[in-house]
């Protein structure tokens, strides 16, 4: 049974550009959520993705966006990057219940220069 | 506001019992979790518990709620050098829907 799978594991980018990332939940999960940990800090909530719409979203500026796909897959993409955006970013995975424990993948490390 | 502390270093020796601490501020929170990040990867579910709850056993960990307090904490019995992780404190914010507040972590290191 394949826990969360993100893609790719490491990404290094310039300033300005954008990026996409990918995130696999697991298996019977239907809610993806998206988190940034900036180095030394605990995970911070970006958005979470339920039946391809955003359900809640945290203090991120536009510039961060998602989508969820009906295989319930997720994508993360971040606009214009600046240096502040370097940092681990997680996926996790629930069921669309409230309060349902989150799974979380290994997460894909961004560096921006 | 919703916030959660946690000490940020603790060292223990080998064979030992750790006990990480963590203070929450969501009186509503109705879960609260343990997770165990080690280098370079992902958040490990360690455990969780109810709010209604004051203790729950899992084998080596025992988490102690005091609801009154909002403090939570995580103890390791029988430390091992395997522990050696980061520990993250997450609560459940009346917002709901499973998105979890953290705090900044507790470094645990095991020497043998």
């Amino acid at each position: 049974d394949a826990g969360v799978t993100q893609s790719p594991t490491h990404l290094i980018k310039t300033r300005g550009q954008q990026v996409t990332l990918r995130c696999s939940p697991k298996s019977g999960h239907d809610t993806v959520s998206w988190y940034q940990q900036a180095l030394g800090q605990g995970p911070q909530f970006i958005f979470q993705y339920y039946e391809e719409e955003e359900r809640q979203r945290g203090n991120f500026p536009d510039r961060f966006s998602g989508h969820q796909f009906p295989n319930y897959s997720s994508e993360l993409n971040v606009n214009a990057l600046l240096l502040g955006d370097s940092a681990l970013y997680l996926c996790a995975s629930s069921t669309g219940t409230s309060n349902s424990p989150l799974h979380f993948g290994n997460g894909t490390r961004l560096t921006v220069t | 506001g919703e916030d959660v502390e946690q000490s940020l270093f603790l060292s223990v020796r080998e064979g030992d019992s750790s006990v990480i601490n963590c203070t929450y501020t969501d009186s509503s929170s109705t879960y609260l979790y343990w997770y165990k990040q080690e280098p370079g990867a992902g958040l490990q579910l360690l455990t969780y518990i109810f709010s209604n709850m004051d203790m729950k056993q899992d084998q080596r960990l025992t988490v102690l709620l005091n609801k009154k307090d909002k403090h939570l904490s995580l103890r390791i019995a029988d430390t091992q050098t395997g522990d050696s992780a980061i520990y993250f404190c997450a609560e459940i914010p009346t917002s709901g829907y499973s998105t979890l507040t953290f705090g900044k972590g507790t470094m645990l290191l095991v020497s043998p």
